[in-house]
């Protein structure tokens, strides 16, 4: 099983319309969540860290269970600009080191 | 505030031959490093990380090391490279303790080993 699982998609939605990721993953002493997005060839860019109590920036709302050991993105009204895949991230810590696992991405394409 | 070189961004190399790939960043002191690997299509891969000047921890066993001379520098080398080492490598820094730990990604190096 791996570490952090993610639906690859593609997850083809209309612009306006409201969209939801999930990611689980199998280490129950993660101690943090990220939402990274990666354009085509590009780096990953960090979209948001996901809190416990669940967070929101704009039109993107994290939510983190802990007991489900699941995550979740949700997207409202979509913008052709959201186009992109979507990178769930852990992160543990061991031995004074973090190391961070990715999930393989979920690709989105808004649709005009 | 920090910023994260790569170079090169684009490289060609034929099969045997060596490979020196560069990170520095700029504007922090002491970051935990990391170089990635994406092959097409694919999740990002661990391959090293660094914790401090000459202290590298590899993840995978492969033709492929990592040093750090500097404080903020990281390099990924290979003395003869593989058709599977082609990919997009990425180098990536976090500060321990800082914020939520986030973690921040250079502009990337897309290798072809023909």
């Amino acid at each position: 099983r791996k570490e952090v699982e993610q639906d690859p998609g593609p997850f083809n939605v209309p612009e306006g319309a409201t969209v939801a990721f999930n990611c689980t993953y199998s280490n129950s002493a993660s101690q943090s969540f990220f939402w990274y997005r990666q354009d085509c060839r590009k780096e990953p860019k960090l979209l948001m860290s996901v809190y416990s109590s669940g967070n929101e920036d704009g039109r993107f709302t994290a939510q983190l269970n802990r007991a489900s050991q699941y995550i979740s993105l949700l997207i409202r009204d979509s913008k052709l600009s959201d186009s992109a895949t979507y990178l769930c991230v852990v992160n543990k810590i061991g031995f004074g080191t973090y190391k961070y696992i990715f999930g393989t991405g979920t690709r989105l394409k808004v649709l005009a | 505030s920090q910023t994260i070189h790569q170079w090169p961004a684009t490289l060609v190399q034929p099969v045997g031959s060596p490979l020196s790939l560069e990170c520095t960043v700029e504007g922090t002191s002491n970051p935990n490093l990391y170089w990635y690997r994406q092959a097409a299509g694919r999740g990002l891969q661990l391959l090293f990380y660094s914790v401090g000047i000459g202290q590298i921890s590899s993840e995978v066993p492969q033709n492929l090391s990592a040093s750090r001379p500097q404080d903020r520098q990281f390099i990924l080398s290979s003395k003869k490279l593989l058709l599977s080492d082609s990919g997009f490598y990425l180098c990536a820094w976090h500060i321990p303790g800082q914020g939520g730990n986030e973690q921040f990604f250079g502009p990337g190096t897309r290798l072809t080993v023909l």
